[in-house]
């Protein structure tokens, strides 16, 4: 199967950092993919990690990826109040891009 | 450049009834993708089109079914609508050739069965 896990909720003061955690049993993932969602919006692709590589840094975004415990996680240094939104965890299999399995999101509040 | 543009954006239905979404890809797109999305849920994957034919195909009934047109856009069609058909339908659009780089979401269509 392709089960995908997130804590539900994470609560973070401004500045301070954020990380959200996300679980995935399926060792044939390829890509692996952060997305965020505001409220009434689609899903904006934050940044993704191929399956070989361990970490991915983009500006303020650190992907790690322990691929032996299938545990991927989202860093977001200096958080932002404009970073509140939900933050899906996704998996693609085969590498295609055909099909992506999300996670059930985790909702970021950044308090002022 | 527009996006992924997708139509309506709100729509209010009866249990029984059926209803046509639709979706226009990010120019330059060829394939497009259907995920449903439940309040609280993430996206799970209904099916995708290319070269006007469903190429893969999620776990969903045959009440969901599809179309793409030739100039890409494409349709989602569900008959018999269920209470539990409420969800956000979102499209994504993506270009054959490149795989998951440039994959695109629209805004999504937001469903009430009642």
């Amino acid at each position: 199967g392709e089960d995908v896990e997130q804590s539900l909720f994470l609560s973070v003061r401004e500045g301070d950092s954020s990380v959200i955690n996300c679980t995935y049993t399926d060792s044939s993932s390829t890509y692996l993919y952060w997305y965020k969602q505001e409220p009434g919006a689609g899903l904006q692709l934050l940044t993704y990690i191929f399956s070989n590589m361990d970490m991915k840094q983009d500006q303020r975004l650190t992907v790690l990826l322990n691929k032996k415990d299938k545990h991927l996680s989202l860093r977001i240094a200096d958080t932002q109040t404009g970073d509140s939104a939900i933050y899906f965890c996704a998996e693609s299999i085969g590498g295609t891009g055909n099909q992506f399995y999300f996670g059930t999101g985790t909702s970021l509040t950044v308090i002022p | 450049d527009a996006g992924v543009t997708q139509s309506p954006t709100h729509l209010i239905k009866t249990r029984g009834q059926q209803v046509t979404l639709r979706c226009s890809p990010k120019s330059g797109h060829d394939t497009v993708s259907w995920y449903q999305q439940a309040l609280g849920q993430g996206p799970q994957f209904i099916f995708q089109y290319y070269e006007e034919e469903e190429r893969q195909r999620g776990n969903f009934p045959d009440r969901f079914s599809g179309h793409q047109f030739p100039n890409y856009s494409s349709e989602l069609n569900v008959n018999a609508l269920l209470l539990g058909d409420s969800a956000l339908y979102l499209c994504a659009s993506s270009l054959a050739v490149r795989g998951h780089y440039g994959y695109t979401f629209g805004s999504g269509t937001r469903l009430t069965v009642v």
